[in-house]
């Protein structure tokens, strides 16, 4: 089984509906990540968590929210989906300590119409 | 502006050949990390350099990291179609267990 695991693995929805994404880890990290990929851009942080209390926006957090469930789940929410945040988005986590692998999970296509 | 600049975005090169991605800043990094992803797939840890000036080989793959903590190239020798992918750099500069990406450079060996 996969360490990493997201749902959906692809997604089409409309402007202005509501989206979950969840990620589901077994590598027992403490530090979760949200990043979305656009050709280009490579890949961009919008929210990080530490642990299960600690939740932090990242460099593109407006118009995402996430829910850290537990210490294995953390969720991506899009309350009211517009078309420019139609992108891969990739959940990742991390094992305490510098220079540390981080681990992510295969990916959501979501295209906002 | 990215933090990390990838050089060149996008590089085809026939079976057998040789190439060298970059990944240049202006910050200082205590490491930097490459990582691979293919189409479908999350990106996938290559190599942590962590020494100025280190040099590190994985087969046919060698990792150089400047000698001022700010740069790293990525060679690859004789390259197989197996190589194909999106090449990324990716380092905290202010070591906060926040990783910035490069925006990568898409590689394509031909058979």
């Amino acid at each position: 089984d996969a360490d990493v695991t997201q749902t959906p693995r692809n997604r089409i929805t409309k402007t202005g509906k509501r989206i979950m994404l969840e990620c589901s880890q077994t590598k027992g990290h403490d530090r979760m990540y949200w990043y979305r990929q656009d050709p280009g851009l490579g890949l961009r942080l919008i929210y990080y968590s530490f642990d299960v209390k600690d939740i932090n926006k990242g460099e593109i957090s407006d118009g995402y929210s996430v829910s850290r469930q537990a210490q294995a789940k953390f969720s991506l929410s899009l309350e009211s989906a517009i078309p420019n945040q139609t992108a891969l988005y990739f959940c990742a986590t991390r094992a305490v300590g510098p220079g540390n692998e981080q681990f992510f999970g295969p990916g959501t296509r979501l295209t906002v119409l | 502006t990215q933090l990390l600049e990838q050089s060149p975005q996008f590089l085809s090169i026939q079976e057998g050949e040789n190439l060298t991605v970059y990944c240049n800043s202006s910050s200082v990094f205590s490491s930097l990390q490459w990582y691979r992803q293919e189409p479908g797939e999350g990106p996938v840890l290559l190599v942590t350099v962590v020494t100025g000036g280190e040099v590190k080989k994985l087969k046919r793959l060698t990792f150089q990291f400047g000698d001022a903590r700010k740069d790293s190239s990525l060679h690859i020798t004789a390259a197989q179609p197996g190589d194909t992918g999106l090449y990324l750099c990716a380092g905290d500069p202010a070591n906060d267990y926040k990783l910035s990406f490069g925006a990568g450079t898409t590689v394509t060996v031909r058979a």
